[in-house]
């Protein structure tokens, strides 16, 4: 079945510090959904990418879909203490279909 | 205020009892699903629903069981034959299947 995979698992950055994280599926995707869950919360709805190739930018996130749609990277800009959660790509194999979840990225900063 | 709700937050129960954790919205949206997840972990997928009257089984739907049977409801069932029930039970609901999803608070259940 489709997977879908986040690297790294865990990342402790530097406050004022970048870093990226990336989403790998095993099948082509019909778009590509980033999540962002806080401590103790629930996932909350960041931004869809649908086009192959597509950036878009959210303040100090940005966020990329691969050419071939089956892979995407978030990239945070001097990260912030308000960073701090877990990450999750999703995306459907076709449209219509469910989301897969990948494993998500936790964030810590380090103040 | 549109939303989705679940109840109760927490939950506890003892081993080999039903529980039936509640999912309400009020989105008007079509397609619902219930998660899973383990401290540390990922989102499974339990149960879908793409419209009322039907779903689909997820990636572990094994002792649990759900219904739809209106639009805004799809309470969900963790039966005894569930080995290892304690976990984060998430609902979420989008307006099509594969759309962006909206997340209720979850609710945690610790079966003693």
């Amino acid at each position: 079945g489709q997977q879908v995979m986040q690297i790294p698992q865990y990342q402790h950055v530097q406050e004022g510090e970048d870093f990226t994280t990336y989403c790998n599926s095993s099948t082509t995707l019909s778009n590509i959904q980033w999540y962002k869950q806080r401590p103790g919360g629930h996932p909350v709805f960041l931004i869809q990418l649908v086009k192959s190739g597509e950036v878009k930018k959210q303040k100090r996130l940005t966020f990329q879909f691969g050419e071939a749609k089956k892979n995407s990277s978030l990239h945070i800009t001097a990260t912030q203490t308000t960073d701090v959660g877990t990450y999750f790509c999703a995306g459907p194999k076709a449209a219509g279909n469910k989301l897969t979840f990948g494993g998500g990225t936790r964030v810590l900063v380090k103040p | 205020d549109g939303g989705i709700t679940q109840s109760p937050k927490y939950l506890f129960r003892k081993e080999g009892q039903n529980v039936t954790l509640s999912c309400e919205q009020n989105l008007n949206h079509d397609a619902m699903y219930w998660y899973r997840q383990d401290p540390g972990q990922g989102l499974r997928l339990i149960y879908y629903s793409q419209i009322v009257n039907d779903f689909q089984k997820g990636d572990i739907a094994e002792g649990y069981s759900v219904s739809r049977e209106k639009k805004e409801s799809f309470p969900l069932t963790v039966t005894s034959a569930q080995k290892n029930p304690t976990a984060f039970y998430l609902c979420a609901s989008s307006t099509k299947t594969g759309g962006e999803q909206f997340f209720g608070p979850g609710t945690r259940l610790t079966v003693l």
